[in-house]
């Protein structure tokens, strides 16, 4: 089944502790990028990247880290995570060329930092 | 970024009625503008998109229309059913990323 997988689901955990969020697509898709949704901001983009080991920063990139190692993954780092933090994740893949295509998003990961 | 302003941020409809979500944009240079529909619990999915060289998509009960002169685009859902309830995502394509609207809690009563 094509689909795009996150890990954990949920996490809670305490200020300063790193963390990592896998995310996986079976698709063979170059286009990856992770996202956090908080309430009334709708989502916003933290890091995408074009292929494997090109990465660029989204509009909210502070505070997180990602590589492209291999095509299918693309974890995000928190190094010190903050409360600040605090939100729903989703991770999207899409075939080529950027945003112009169908962006397929993972189940979504739902951090508490404390 | 804060391209695209959607509206309303909230809206109930009766069952079979219509509901219509609407989004602006400030970039011209915009050329592609998905919609998405996120469950609770899910991820968005894409349920309907439109390009620029077109001024109406319809597939079913949902439709948009793009009008680029005014820079604005609506998603139009007819004959609304329970299970169109969910929060509705507008975006906009700006270079390499999508920038999404606010989103749209639509509820669809009985």
């Amino acid at each position: 089944e094509a689909q795009v997988t996150q890990n954990p689901r949920y996490l809670i955990t305490v200020t300063g502790k790193k963390l990592t969020v896998t995310c996986s697509q079976n698709m063979n898709h170059e286009y990856m990028s992770w996202y956090r949704q908080d309430p009334g901001l709708g989502l916003r983009q933290i890091y995408y990247s074009m292929n494997v080991e090109v990465t660029d920063k989204g509009d909210v990139p502070e505070g997180y880290k990602v590589s492209r190692k291999e095509k299918r993954n693309f974890p995000l780092i928190l190094e010190s995570p903050s409360p600040n933090q605090t939100s729903l994740y989703f991770c999207a893949s899409t075939p080529t060329g950027g945003a112009n295509n169908e962006q397929f998003f993972g189940p979504g990961t739902r951090l508490t930092v404390l | 970024g804060e391209n695209v302003e959607q509206h309303p941020s909230t809206l109930s409809v009766q069952e079979g009625d219509s509901a219509v979500i609407k989004c602006t944009y400030s970039d011209s240079a915009s050329n592609y503008f998905p919609w998405y529909k996120q469950e609770l619990g899910k991820g968005p999915q894409l349920i309907i998109d439109i390009r620029s060289n077109v001024g109406e998509k319809k597939d079913q009960r949902i439709a948009v229309t793009l009008n680029k002169t005014a820079k604005h685009f609506s998603l139009h859902i007819t004959e609304t059913q329970p299970e169109d309830s969910a929060v509705y995502f507008c975006a906009e394509r700006a270079g390499y990323a999508l920038n999404f609207g606010k989103g749209t809690s639509l509820l669809v009563t009985p």
